[in-house]
């Protein structure tokens, strides 16, 4: 497809379990975030990628969180131990190179809901 | 602390109705700031980057301009499709690698035919 793809569009599962989101960016761009948002709020920066490696990690709340990007393109973010405050949309976003706009180019998102 | 505020929290106007929304920010070092609109449901979509205090960008209904302290998104004659919640967002001179962004909560507008 032209735009970022996120599966599921939604999850919802219980205390404790682990899930993980997928994000399948648009072709040939390098750079590739993740953000958390909470109703009634503005994006929450989680984690930033540029090409395989995590550039930027410092928006990720503990160690339960946990995200990959193996060969440079789909990405996953992995949540062990869920906690019902972990219930929220998570954004996936990506941009071409340079990049120093930030002009991001957003998914839908990944509702997940921790009972 | 890089911070960004948005007012009003909601704006409710009639179609044609022309106002603005603010974003003030605090930021150690502004690299850019930048507008978003985010419809229900869905993830938010880019509109403008601004760089430099008095720098001005207009798309059709739509225009933002930026001092050294706040931005405006001045919205003239709107209409019902404009209904959305537009975000702010800065990039701050962290003097690293990352090209995170610092969203405002928005601002909630609906426009009335």
């Amino acid at each position: 497809g032209a735009g970022v793809s996120q599966t599921p569009s939604n999850k919802v599962t219980e205390k404790g379990k682990y899930v993980e989101l997928r994000c399948d960016p648009i072709s040939g761009h390098t750079a590739l975030y993740w953000y958390r948002q909470s109703l009634g709020q503005g994006p929450e920066f989680l984690i930033y990628f540029q090409g395989t490696g995590a550039a930027d990690d410092s928006g990720l709340p503990n160690d339960r969180f946990f995200a990959v990007r193996p060969e440079g393109s789909v990405s996953t973010l992995k949540i062990q131990r869920t906690e019902r405050g972990d219930s929220a949309v998570y954004l996936c976003a990506s941009s071409a190179q340079p990049q120093n706009t930030g002009e991001l180019f957003f998914g839908e998102g990944s509702r997940l809901t921790v009972l | 602390e890089d911070q960004v505020t948005q007012s009003p929290e909601a704006l409710r106007l009639q179609e044609g109705e022309s106002s603005s929304l603010n974003c003030s920010y605090t930021v150690s070092g502004l690299r850019g700031l930048f507008w978003y609109r985010q419809d229900p449901g869905k993830g938010p979509e880019f509109l403008f980057t601004l760089y430099s205090a008095g720098e001005e960008k207009e798309k059709e209904r739509l225009k933002a301009t930026l001092t050294k302290k706040e931005s405006f998104l001045h919205i003239t004659a709107p209409k019902p499709e404009d209904s959305a919640t537009y975000l702010c967002a800065v990039q701050a001179s962290y003097g690293g690698a990352t090209n995170k962004l610092i969203f405002g909560t928005g601002t909630l507008l609906a426009v009335q035919p």
